[in-house]
């Protein structure tokens, strides 16, 4: 099976812009969540998407935002961008299924914001 | 919230010899304890984990142990190798969540 697929790899955006991350799970998981990743803060929680449904939410602002489609993949979008936003973004997939909780991570999207 | 604390920050071992990782947790709600790999550059790669149903489980040079009275859990390399040289992240989750709090990483080099 493939493994977890995010686009892009690297971006580079401004401060004010907005941006799009894509996720696409292993075949046959249900569950994308997304972290992210900074040397400050560690892996950090933003969101788990189940079924087009957001099922759990981190901490963050509003401007963090994300959706599901019904092949499961997930995209996630920050608007008005700052520079705290630089990050690795990573999402990981899960089967959810029998109690199953492994979740395993895609390659990230290195989003630099200047 | 649930908060995982991880230590050491850094270790360094002489090949061939054990390391360990310490966690502590504080949500005692938590059951799912993964131990995640990452080395530079690269994802994080899932190599262990454990259920709050379990005390210990081993995958050749690699066992995890759970206190859950304690609230803490670790991880034991035996034998290392060079290869295994890369930052260690264990987690917690609860309730069939699958949103994951991290500890901070232990960043661990194997001294050939």
């Amino acid at each position: 099976k493939a493994g977890v697929t995010q686009t892009p790899r690297y971006l580079i955006k401004t401060r004010g812009q907005q941006v799009t991350l894509s996720c696409s799970p292993i075949s046959g998981h249900r569950s994308v969540s997304w972290y992210q990743q900074t040397p400050g803060q560690g892996l950090q929680f933003l969101f788990e998407y189940f079924s087009e449904t957001q099922r759990n939410k981190g901490n963050f602002p509003g401007r963090f935002s994300g959706r599901q489609f019904s092949n499961s993949r997930s995209e996630m979008n920050v608007s008005t961008l700052e520079l705290g936003d630089s990050a690795l973004y990573l999402c990981a997939s899960s089967l959810d299924e029998g109690g199953s909780h492994e979740q395993y991570f895609g390659p990230g999207t290195r989003l630099t914001v200047t | 919230g649930e908060n995982v604390e991880q230590h050491p920050s850094t270790l360094s071992v002489q090949e061939g010899d054990s390391a360990v990782i310490k966690c502590t947790y504080s949500d005692s709600a938590s059951n799912y304890f993964p131990w995640y790999k990452q080395e530079l550059g690269k994802r994080p790669q899932l190599i262990i984990d454990i259920r709050s149903n379990v005390g210990e489980k081993k995958d050749q040079r690699i066992a995890v142990t759970l206190n859950k009275t304690a609230k803490h859990f670790s991880l034991h390399i035996t034998e290392t190798q060079p290869e295994d040289s890369a930052v260690y992240f264990c987690a917690a989750s609860s309730g069939g969540a699958n949103n994951l709090f991290f500890g901070t990483g232990t960043r661990l080099t194997v001294i050939p």
